[in-house]
């Protein structure tokens, strides 16, 4: 069985400053996704960013930056410029590649940018 | 194009009703899920289906029943409710190789 870990219950960051959101997990599989979820108080889950295990480069999408290191199993992400609509949960989640829609999540980190 | 729908949005059961959440999508994904969030935890998977007619459990699927009948429907049935099954629901969807999941926007359900 595979779990999913994020050691911080909750953190704060000024606006347009930096965060960075830890996430470790474990599994024996080799071919799989690590995904960062954004979950805003209308609680609606939204995809932030997403990696393929076998991709060493890490991904971007915009703002948001990962640090993927597959042995340390290891799959932080982080949030540069952070704006007032960044505030949210965010969760860090893995899914077996073609194993349908089963996703192991964390436990979330409440992310609070500040004005 | 409508998405992922769950229906009701919010519902208050009382102890040993029964109740069914509907979801309905229609992206002709073959994979459906539903999970439950509880107060701070992330979500777990309660039953999935890799297409109709095809069904298995997840993480916490005792006193959840589901069924898949069609390619867009995937309801969730409470059997008899119990206080611990207040929560968050959502079902998800996704096709057959991909790696994104579309969720629907939740249902509080709400047991007393």
């Amino acid at each position: 069985a595979q779990t999913v870990t994020q050691s911080q219950p909750e953190m704060s960051v000024q606006e347009a400053e930096t965060v960075t959101l830890s996430c470790t997990y474990d599994t024996s599989e080799s071919n799989y996704y690590l995904f960062w979820y954004k979950q805003p108080p209308s609680r609606q889950m939204i995809l932030v960013i997403r990696q393929e295990a076998y991709k060493q480069q890490n991904a971007t999408e915009n703002r948001f930056s990962v640090n993927f290191q597959k042995a340390a199993k290891s799959f932080s992400l982080k949030i540069s410029d952070s704006q007032l609509g960044d505030t949210a949960m965010y969760f860090c989640a893995f899914e077996i590649k073609a194993a349908g829609n089963k996703l192991t999540f964390g436990g979330g980190t409440r992310v609070l940018v500040k004005p | 194009n409508a998405g992922v729908t769950q229906t009701p949005k919010f519902q208050v059961l009382k102890t040993g009703q029964s109740m069914t959440l509907q979801c309905a999508q229609d992206m002709n994904h073959e994979y459906m899920s539903w999970y439950r969030q509880d107060p701070g935890m992330g979500l777990r998977l309660i039953h999935y289906s890799v297409g109709a007619g095809i069904t298995d459990q997840g993480e916490v699927p005792n006193g959840y029943n589901v069924s898949r009948s069609t390619t867009e429907d995937f309801p969730l049935r409470l059997l008899s409710a119990a206080p611990s099954q207040t929560s968050v629901y959502f079902c998800a969807s996704s096709y057959w190789g991909t790696d994104e999941a579309f969720f629907g926007q939740g249902t509080r359900l709400t047991v007393v």
